[in-house]
C-alpha cells in the first residue's frame, strides 16, 4: 500500500512567521510531488509541484524534496491569515495516479 | 476550476437507490479521476480513466462503477447507495506529460440516509 503521511495538525503560526509543513512517502518509485491548498468547503487547488531533489521557490512558497529520506516539505514565508487552510501533500508513481496524505490544517493567527 | 463541472453539487438519497454523479471537462485532458474525501482519510482514489472506454480501479472501488463514453464526460455510479458512501466526491483531470498535475472540480456532497 503506497502511503503519504502528514501530521494532521492543527498547526498554528503567527502572522508574518514561516509556516513549515511536512510530508513523508513510502513508495521509492514516486517521481512527482505536489502541494494542494484546500479552503473549508472548497476543492483542492494546486500550489506547488516538485520533481527533483532540492528546493523550488514560487513567491512566498518553497517546496523541498529529499528523495533519499522520502521527505517533502512546504515552507510559507510571511504567513498571512489568507494562508489558513488545509494543505494536502500528494505523490505520483509516474502512472498518472496521485496518492494523497490526510492533510495538515494550518491556522495563521493575526 | 480548470474547466471542470460536477453535477449535482449536492444530493441526498436513500439507502439502496442508484446514484450517478457526472463530471464534465472542457480541457480535452486524457485522464479523469474520481476521488472521495472523508475526515481523517484525505482524498482516496475510487476509479480513473485514461481514455474513452478505458477505466481502472483505485483503492476504494467497491460499490462504485464508472463509464466514459466521451472524452469530456466521466460518470460515477453507486449501484445501491449505502450510508458508508456518504462523502464529498471530487472529479479531477490531468494530461500525460504534465507530471501528473491534477486539477479538481468543485465537488459533490452526497448524503445517503
Amino acid at each position: 500500500q503506497k502511503e503519504v503521511e502528514q501530521n494532521s495538525g492543527p498547526l498554528s503560526v503567527p502572522e508574518g512567521a514561516i509556516a513549515s509543513l511536512n510530508c513523508t512517502y513510502s513508495d521509492r518509485g514516486s517521481q512527482s510531488f505536489f502541494w494542494y491548498r484546500q479552503y473549508s468547503g472548497k476543492s483542492p487547488e494546486l500550489i506547488m509541484s516538485i520533481y527533483s531533489n532540492g528546493d523550488k521557490e514560487d513567491g512566498r512558497f518553497t517546496a523541498q524534496l529529499n528523495k533519499a529520506s522520502q521527505y517533502v516539505s512546504l515552507l510559507i514565508r510571511d504567513s498571512q491569515p489568507s494562508d489558513s487552510a488545509t494543505y494536502l501533500c500528494a505523490a505520483s508513481d509516474g502512472a498518472q495516479k496521485l496518492v494523497f496524505g490526510q492533510g495538515t490544517r494550518l491556522t495563521i493567527n493575526p | 476550476d480548470a474547466g471542470i463541472t460536477q453535477s449535482p453539487r449536492h444530493k441526498v438519497t436513500e439507502t439502496g437507490t442508484p446514484v450517478t454523479l457526472r463530471c464534465h471537462q472542457t480541457e480535452n485532458h486524457r485522464y479523469m479521476y474520481w476521488y472521495r474525501q472523508d475526515p481523517g482519510h484525505g482524498l482516496r482514489l475510487i476509479h480513473y480513466s485514461y481514455g474513452v472506454k478505458d477505466t481502472d480501479k483505485g483503492e476504494v472501488s467497491d460499490g462504485y462503477s464508472v463509464s466514459r463514453s466521451k472524452t469530456e464526460d466521466f460518470l460515477l455510479t453507486l449501484e445501491s447507495a449505502t450510508s458508508s458512501q456518504t462523502s464529498v466526491y471530487f472529479c479531477a483531470i490531468s494530461e500525460p506529460g504534465g507530471g501528473t498535475e491534477a486539477f479538481f472540480g468543485q465537488g459533490t456532497r452526497l448524503t445517503v440516509v
